[in-house]
């Protein structure tokens, strides 16, 4: 089993270009979340797709961000055009169901920083 | 989702037993109570889930009162390597997906 897996792990860009995050959940999960994390906001849940189809993407801060998960083995999320206070820790996750009955298991994250 | 209160902070030494309580007062009938561990620049581990009464894994015990208005985490020995911080989370397999992470409980074991 080798885990969720995010890349890049680090990620570094100025402000006003795209960046792109990458996620690959574990083989026969059916449920992938996106979280990001910051000191002052603690951990966010931006958007969760289960089966492939987002569900609730409530979460996510403004039109700037956007998800896709093209088949069940890849997710990305995008931020176009990306601005200083998007810098954070960005989490994929991965689970079996879409409830809190099913454990998530996260990859290490990204660390977006926009200068 | 049932909202859930935790210490900010506490403090151990190695060896001793650390207990983290958590409470969630408005827990629906189908909620499971789990708790998450987070090391500097990792992402959460699943540690341990009950319903009620005890539960026991390897790392860890969970214990639930019979009214499930509260849960503790019990750490037995621990060591300066379970320095992290402790997120219990509630919620049931009929929610829509929205695990809510609150602020944690961060564990500083001393030596």
């Amino acid at each position: 089993d080798a885990g969720v897996i995010q890349s890049p792990r680090h990620e570094v860009t100025e402000m006003g270009q795209e960046v792109t995050l990458r996620c690959k959940p574990i083989s026969g999960h059916n449920s992938l979340f996106w979280y990001r994390q910051t000191m002052m906001r603690g951990l966010e849940l931006l958007i969760y797709f289960n089966n492939n189809v987002p569900i609730d993407d409530s979460g996510m801060p403004e039109d700037r961000f956007s998800a896709k998960m093209p088949n069940a083995s890849f997710s990305t999320l995008k931020i176009q055009p990306s601005e200083p206070r998007d810098s954070a820790v960005y989490f994929c996750a991965s689970s079996t169901g879409q409830g809190l009955d099913s454990p998530l298991h996260f990859g290490n994250g990204t660390r977006l920083t926009v200068t | 989702l049932a909202k859930t209160t935790q210490p900010i902070s506490m403090d151990s030494y190695e060896g001793q037993e650390v207990n983290i309580t958590c409470s969630h007062n408005n827990i629906a009938t189908n909620d499971y109570i789990t708790w998450y561990q987070q090391f500097p620049s990792q992402g959460p581990r699943f540690i341990i889930q009950g319903y009620k009464t005890k539960v026991t894994n390897e790392v860890a015990s969970l214990f639930i009162p019979a009214d499930r208005k509260s849960s503790t985490l019990s750490l037995p020995r621990v060591s300066l390597s379970d320095t992290a911080v402790y997120y219990c989370l509630v919620g049931g397999s009929g929610n829509t997906g929205k695990l809510i992470f609150g602020q944690g409980t961060t564990l500083q074991v001393k030596p």
